[in-house]
């Protein structure tokens, strides 16, 4: 069964400090990995799209990592901000005939306090 | 990147009282749009996926005659809620891909309060 796993579920974090999210996942055959910023009562916004080739891939900020063999990615925010509260979902695309089949993880809910 | 829009933002009925809910793709071609519910502090949960022109696939537990799945045209797609009861009540995001575009763009969500 496809599955994508966060860790932690949720995080508080001073503005300014960097934080780290994981995210494992059981999804074949492996297309891509994205990470999205949901805020709250709103759609999720990409954050970073990677292939299977790609081991890092930044976006300002926002840097995320993959590791094909291991199944694992992070997403590393520095400087944090108060507008980087929100939850931030991890999403892997299988390969399926006709198309790609996403599979979302739970998210991480991220907090940035003053 | 692509933008995609939702209409209403939000929207509260009665019970036994249909809500229709609309998604456009606003500045490219969808030739799929996808619906999704999320419960509180849950993740997004697939319902169905339409490709324009032809009937919707529904995934496994999503009951097609209480959720209308309408893509008639490449930038809209129309999910109608008949008959809505209270544990209706849910955020409904849709997305959509297409015109070049590989990967899916979100809308900015509905909320459905079924009172």
């Amino acid at each position: 069964k496809n599955q994508v796993e966060q860790s932690p579920q949720s995080l508080i974090i001073l503005e300014g400090k960097n934080c780290t999210l994981q995210c494992n996942y059981t999804v074949s055959p492996f297309s891509n990995l994205r990470w999205y910023k949901q805020d709250t009562g709103r759609g999720p916004v990409s954050l970073t799209i990677m292939t299977f080739s790609e081991n890092t891939k930044s976006n300002g900020r926002y840097t995320a990592t993959l590791d094909a063999d291991t199944k694992q990615s992070s997403l590393h925010i520095t400087a944090s901000q108060l507008s980087d509260s929100a939850s931030y979902i991890c999403v892997v695309s299988a390969n399926r005939g006709g198309g790609n089949k996403l599979t979302f993880g739970t998210g991480t809910q991220l907090k940035v306090e003053l | 990147g692509a933008v995609v829009s939702q209409h209403p933002s939000w929207v509260i009925c009665k019970s036994g009282t249909s809500v229709k809910i609309e998604c456009r793709s606003l500045d490219f071609q969808a030739t799929t749009m996808f619906w999704y519910r999320q419960f509180p502090k849950q993740s997004l949960m697939l319902m169905a996926t339409s490709n324009e022109g032809s009937k919707a696939t529904y995934e496994q537990g999503v009951e097609k005659d209480k959720f209308l799945i309408n893509h008639a045209s490449l930038t809209l797609s129309t999910l109608t809620v008949t008959s809505a009861h209270p544990e209706d009540s849910s955020f409904y995001i849709c997305s959509a891909s297409g015109g070049g575009w590989v990967e899916q763009f979100f809308g900015p969500g509905t909320r459905l309060t079924v009172l």
